[in-house]
């Protein structure tokens, strides 16, 4: 069956300096990727979308990379601030059904000033 | 503003007690989902609805009903609550569930506890 890894571990970075998240995902070769940003107790948030035929993505201070061979998304925040701050997931579509996204459990980011 | 809502946000009920969480969103959306957040596990989806009067069942469905009479709402019925569902529960709605991957957008939570 699919199954997705986030580092759970809290990744602490000092302000200014790129975040780098991972997802790694097995057993199947996924359409697209999706990253949601999670503050506590509330909603996931909807960041980036990257297809599997795009090596990359941006969006402002955040960068997606996808490798397929991999099986692998790094999600980068680039001079990062104190207010992101967050649990961030990753999300792929159940292989055969588009309808089923599966998401990893998180990985929770402290930027300290 | 474009959104979901869910009520209520928190709820503290006893078990076999029947309860409904209403969700609403008011962005036309086709499709809609549950989902349930347990430490640990991350989210897991309950049910989901293409569209009105199409419902299926997600990774963890026992204990759960949906119905979606209307395009806008899509309430989480739990029959006979049982300690297990303690949980933060999540809505969520997106243009569709197809293939081109729309984002998903969710409410702000129930905290589900049954005692």
């Amino acid at each position: 069956s699919q199954k997705i890894e986030q580092n759970s571990e809290a990744l602490n970075i000092q302000e200014g300096k790129t975040a780098t998240l991972t997802c790694n995902y097995t057993n199947y070769s996924p359409a697209y990727l999706q990253w949601y940003r999670q503050d506590p107790g509330r909603g996931p948030v909807f960041l980036l979308l990257i297809r599997e035929n795009e090596k990359e993505k941006r969006k402002e201070r955040l960068k997606v990379t996808f490798d397929t061979t991999l099986k692998q998304s790094l999600f980068h925040i680039t001079a990062s601030q104190p207010a992101d701050s967050a649990t961030y997931l990753c999300a792929l579509p159940v292989s055969g059904g588009y309808n089923k996204l599966i998401f990893g459990a998180g990985t929770r980011l402290a930027v300290h000033p | 503003e474009a959104q979901v809502t869910q009520n209520p946000r928190y709820l503290i009920t006893v078990t076999g007690k029947k309860l409904t969480v209403t969700c609403s969103q008011n962005m036309n959306h086709e499709y809609m989902s549950w989902y349930r957040q347990d430490p640990g596990l991350g989210l897991r989806q309950i049910y989901y609805s293409m569209n009105v009067e199409a419902t299926d069942k997600g990774d963890v469905p026992e204990g759960y009903k949906v119905s979606r009479k209307e395009k806008r709402n899509f309430p989480l019925i739990l029959e006979s609550p049982s300690p297990n569902q303690t949980s933060l529960y999540f809505c969520a709605s997106s243009l569709s569930g197809g293939p081109l991957g729309s984002p998903l957008h969710f409410g702000n939570g129930t905290r589900l506890t049954v005692t």
